[in-house]
């Protein structure tokens, strides 16, 4: 069964903290994959990865993903309380199908 | 659990034909169903959101006529693209929201359609 699973489900931290967000999938024949951030409306693409290793940067926050072992990680560092939302994973696969995650929210308090 | 499907995952029909995409919640009842449209360098646009039993709340921009969106039951919302045109060839999405679960949306795999 493919699927997507992050975490944690939930982080809470005060401003400035760093705050890693995993994102761990099994989706039969890998394409991409992708972060949003979700905070009202719909989710605003952050990262689209399809290489190992590769980091991608947008300046606090960053990507990587491993092929290997099957997981991409978010970093955001010094937190800002407009960080706070929802991030969501997601995994393109066979037929360009979708394959969400259920998110993980993060509240950034001052 | 938290299951979202969507059918049909690919459809291609006629200009001036109607297409109808279902999206079902499988093991949860969805009080709240969205429909997104998937644009190029993959960013999402919500396009209406349905509670069940009551009319979808649609964005600005989004003709309700043509996209039609009944959510009559706890477990299935309908999105109708009336008189499609190949401008509406797109990745349709839909998610469901539980009563209890404010942030959680579950997402359904996605409906591509192509209008020729």
């Amino acid at each position: 069964e493919d699927k997507v699973v992050q975490s944690p489900l939930s982080l809470v931290v005060h401003e400035g903290d760093t705050v890693t967000l995993n994102c761990s999938y099994e989706v039969t024949n890998f394409r991409s994959l992708l972060w949003y951030k979700q905070e009202k409306k719909a989710p605003t693409f952050l990262f689209m990865l399809t290489s190992s290793g590769i980091e991608k940067k947008s300046g606090r926050l960053s990507s990587i993903l491993d092929k290997k072992e099957l997981f991409s990680i978010l970093n955001i560092t010094a937190t800002q309380t407009g960080d706070s939302a929802v991030y969501l994973c997601a995994v393109i696969g066979f037929g360009n199908q979708f394959y969400f995650g259920t998110g993980t929210s993060l509240t950034v308090i001052p | 659990g938290a299951v979202v499907s969507q059918h049909p995952s690919w459809v291609i029909c006629k200009s001036g034909t109607s297409v109808k995409i279902e999206c079902r919640s499988l093991d949860f009842q969805a009080t709240t169903m969205f429909w997104y449209r998937q644009f190029p360098k993959q960013s999402l646009m919500l396009m209406a959101t349905s509670n069940e039993g009551s009319k979808a709340t649609y964005e600005q921009g989004v003709e309700k006529d043509k996209f039609l969106i009944n959510h009559a039951s706890l477990t299935l919302s309908t999105l109708t693209v009336t008189s499609a045109h190949p401008e509406d060839s797109s990745f349709y999405i839909c998610s469901a929201q539980t009563s209890g679960s404010a942030d959680t949306q579950y997402f359904g795999p996605g409906t591509r359609l192509t209008v020729l």
